[in-house]
């Protein structure tokens, strides 16, 4: 079965620093893995997914993330945090789509505090 | 383009009663999904259709749900009668067949009392 973890329901940054929100998964073949945010009053936003190719995935806002099959772990991360990124973050795991598709896993959540 | 539209944004309703959501996809998305997210927990999936077969529904709590997509296109998921437990916040997503990603409407926040 597959499975998400998010190892801190908080995260605090000071804006202008780098920030880190971690995300490890357990699923028995290849994933794909996402990250979404739900920004305060508003729906899940995809952020961006890794599928295959480079480790390192762009998404949106400045966000990245970087994928490390060793360590089975899908971090997200920017480099200079804003106070408008306060929200919360939700790493996401699902199996190789087939015709029907398949569900999301997701994890609890981190929500993250920018301070300024 | 037009995202996922989810109506009401919010209810609130008595233990007892009945509730219906409504989950209007994006134009063109075969696959629809219901999930749930109940006081702050993990975000649970409820059931998928394809066009207008349920495609999984081993998510789905018990009999007191009901979910339909009558021609494939907008989805309602009906809870009748609701119970305390059944809170929590009700996300719909869409995506195309064969797509990587979902996208996500606003939820419906449930409030039983």
């Amino acid at each position: 079965a597959q499975s998400v973890a998010q190892p801190e329901d908080q995260v605090n940054v000071a804006e202008g620093n780098p920030l880190t929100v971690k995300c490890t998964y357990s699923v028995s073949g290849n994933p794909y893995l996402f990250w979404y945010v739900q920004y305060p009053n508003r729906g899940l936003q995809f952020l961006l997914k890794y599928i295959t190719g480079d480790n390192l995935v762009k998404g949106s806002y400045g966000f990245e993330a970087e994928f490390n099959k060793s360590q089975t772990s899908f971090h997200l991360k920017k480099p200079s945090a804003l106070v408008s990124d306060s929200a919360l973050y939700f790493c996401a795991v699902r199996d190789i789509p087939t015709y029907g598709g398949q569900n999301f896993v997701f994890g609890p959540g981190t929500r993250l505090s920018v301070l300024p | 383009e037009a995202g996922v539209t989810q109506f009401p944004s919010h209810s609130v309703i008595e233990k007892g009663q009945t509730v219906t959501l409504r989950c209007d996809p994006i134009s063109g998305h075969d696959n629809l999904y219901w999930y749930r997210r109940v006081m702050g927990k993990e975000i649970k999936f409820l059931l998928h259709f394809v066009k207008e077969s349920k495609q999984d529904e081993s998510g789905m709590p018990n009999n007191r749900f009901l979910a339909e997509r009558t021609g494939g296109t907008y989805s309602t998921l009906k809870v009748q009668p609701a119970e305390l437990e059944d809170s929590g916040v009700y996300f719909c997503a869409s995506s195309q067949v064969w797509a990587a990603e979902a996208f996500f409407g606003q939820g419906t926040r449930l409030t039983v009392v």
